[in-house]
């Protein structure tokens, strides 16, 4: 079975540039999360969705990113107007249900420049 | 969402039983205490979770005591590969998590 997959694995913009990233949880897994760690710190939640709705957005930064989910299946994150202290990993999780383990991709390196 | 403290690192040798524990005072009653595994340029790795008492699985055990206050991660006879960050992360399983610093076990011949 496949994994959570992100793509891509790295990208390099300028700064005010757009960029869009891609997370395809494992199949049939309802609940999808969005991390980020930037600069060296800790691994910081973004938000979580339950099929297509946003169940928690608290940890969005700012109206510069914006995801979405179309369908309950794979999800976009995308970053407009990129800003350098936007330079980081993001990371995808997926879960199935109430008391289900997240299973983790392998990132998405995002440098600004 | 209980805010977790563990030591920053560990060193151990091959062969070795690695104990971490992971200190959380103000878990709520329906949080679950999850252990990842991250190796560098890779997304965090599942390890364990429990609720409470003892709970094994085939690479480790996680004790928890009957305050659940804390949580021990035990990994038996360690090997180079397992040299990696280790977070000790609490909350409902299906919410968010919050991520501390983590612990850099270096597994040394």
């Amino acid at each position: 079975e496949a994994g959570v997959t992100q793509f891509p694995s790295h990208s390099v913009i300028e700064k005010g540039q757009t960029v869009t990233l891609r997370c395809d949880p494992i199949s049939g897994h309802d609940n999808l999360y969005w991390y980020r760690r930037v600069m060296g710190k800790e691994i910081k939640f973004l938000l979580h969705f339950v099929k297509e709705s946003k169940q928690d957005e608290s940890g969005m930064p700012n109206n510069r990113f914006l995801a979405e989910r179309t369908g309950g299946t794979y999800s976009t994150l995308k970053v407009q107007p990129a800003e350098l202290e936007d330079s980081g990993v993001y990371f995808c999780a997926s879960s199935q249900g109430a008391h289900s383990i997240q299973y983790f991709g392998a990132g998405t390196r995002l440098s600004v420049l | 969402l209980a805010k977790t403290t563990q030591p920053i690192s560990m060193d151990s040798y091959e062969g070795q039983e690695v104990n971490i524990t992971c200190s959380h005072n103000n878990i709520a009653t329906n949080d679950y205490i999850t252990w990842y595994q991250q190796f560098p340029s890779q997304g965090p790795r599942f390890i364990i979770q429990g609720y409470k008492t003892k709970v094994t699985n085939e690479v480790a055990s996680l004790f928890i005591p009957a305050d659940r206050k804390s949580s021990t991660l035990s990994l038996p006879r360690v090997s180079l590969s397992d040299t990696a960050v280790y977070y000790c992360l609490v909350g409902e399983s299906w919410g968010k998590f919050q991520f501390g610093a983590g612990t850099q076990v270096v597994v040394t011949p």
